[in-house]
C-alpha cells in the first residue's frame, strides 16, 4: 500500500549546521506532500507543503522540493538553531483523504 | 481564532472500561479526522468524516472503536472494552474539505492510558 519512509533518528547537530532529513513516498497518482513538526509538549503543526511535482515548500528557513522522478520530499535547512529541536514527520495525502505519516525523525540541536 | 480542541487532555482508565474522547474542530471545517499515535511512531489514521457521515473508517482497528459526528461539528471517538494496547495519544484534525483545501489542523491530543 501507499507509504512514507523517512530517515531514522535521532539526528544530533550543532547550532548553525546544515540539516537534511530524507523522505520518500510510494503512492498511486499525485499526492500532496507535507512536513509536520512537533515541538516538545506541543501538538503537530504544519511546517510546509507541496502539492505538485517540482513545487518547493518553504517556511522558517526550511525547504523541501517535491521530486516525482525520485518520489522524494527531503527536508533541508541551511543553519539550524536550538529552537528547531523537535520531531519532524513527513506525510502524504491525496485530495482530502487521510494523511499517511512516516515514523518521525527526532532532531536535537545543541549550542 | 480558536484551533482544534480535544477533551480530556489525559484519560486514565482500567482495562475493560468504556471511554469517550471529544474533538471540537475549527468552525466551518467540514472535514474531521481521527488519528492514533503510539510512542515513537507517526500518527495512524482511524476515521475521516465529511460533514456528518464517515467517508472512510478503514483505519478503525476493530469493532470496539466507533466515532460519531451527529451535527457535522463536534465528534466523539468511543472505545468499548478498552485494552492495554489502546494506550496512545488520540489526535483529531480538521480541514475545510474538498480536493484543494486539504491542509489539516491538529488538536493537542488526548493521552489515553489503559491500566
Amino acid at each position: 500500500g501507499d507509504s512514507v519512509t523517512q530517515m531514522e533518528g535521532p539526528v544530533t547537530l550543532s547550532e548553525e549546521a546544515f540539516l537534511t532529513i530524507n523522505c520518500t513516498y510510494t503512492a498511486t497518482g499525485y499526492p500532496s506532500l507535507f512536513w509536520y513538526v512537533q515541538y516538545p509538549g506541543e501538538g503537530l503543526q504544519l511546517l510546509l507543503k507541496a502539492t505538485k511535482a517540482d513545487d518547493k515548500g518553504s517556511n522558517k528557513g526550511f525547504e523541501a522540493t517535491y521530486r516525482k522522478e525520485t518520489t522524494s520530499f527531503h527536508l533541508e535547512k541551511g543553519s539550524v538553531q536550538v529552537s528547531d529541536s523537535a520531531v519532524y514527520f513527513c506525510a502524504r495525502n491525496q485530495a482530502g483523504t487521510a494523511l499517511i505519516f512516516g515514523k518521525g525523525t527526532t532532531l536535537s540541536v545543541s549550542s | 481564532g480558536a484551533g482544534v480542541s480535544q477533551t480530556p487532555s489525559n484519560k486514565v482508565t482500567e482495562k475493560g472500561k468504556y471511554v469517550e474522547l471529544r474533538c471540537d474542530p475549527i468552525s466551518g471545517h467540514t472535514a474531521l479526522y481521527w488519528y492514533r499515535q503510539s510512542l515513537g511512531q507517526g500518527p495512524e489514521f482511524l476515521i475521516y468524516f465529511q460533514g456528518t457521515g464517515a467517508a472512510d473508517d478503514s483505519g478503525l482497528p476493530n469493532d470496539r472503536f466507533f466515532a460519531v459526528r451527529p451535527e457535522g461539528s463536534v465528534s466523539t471517538l468511543k472505545i468499548q472494552r478498552t485494552e492495554r494496547g489502546d494506550s496512545a495519544v488520540y489526535l483529531c484534525a480538521s480541514s475545510l474539505g474538498g480536493r484543494k483545501n486539504n491542509e489539516q489542523f491538529f488538536g493537542p491530543g488526548t493521552r489515553l492510558t489503559v491500566l
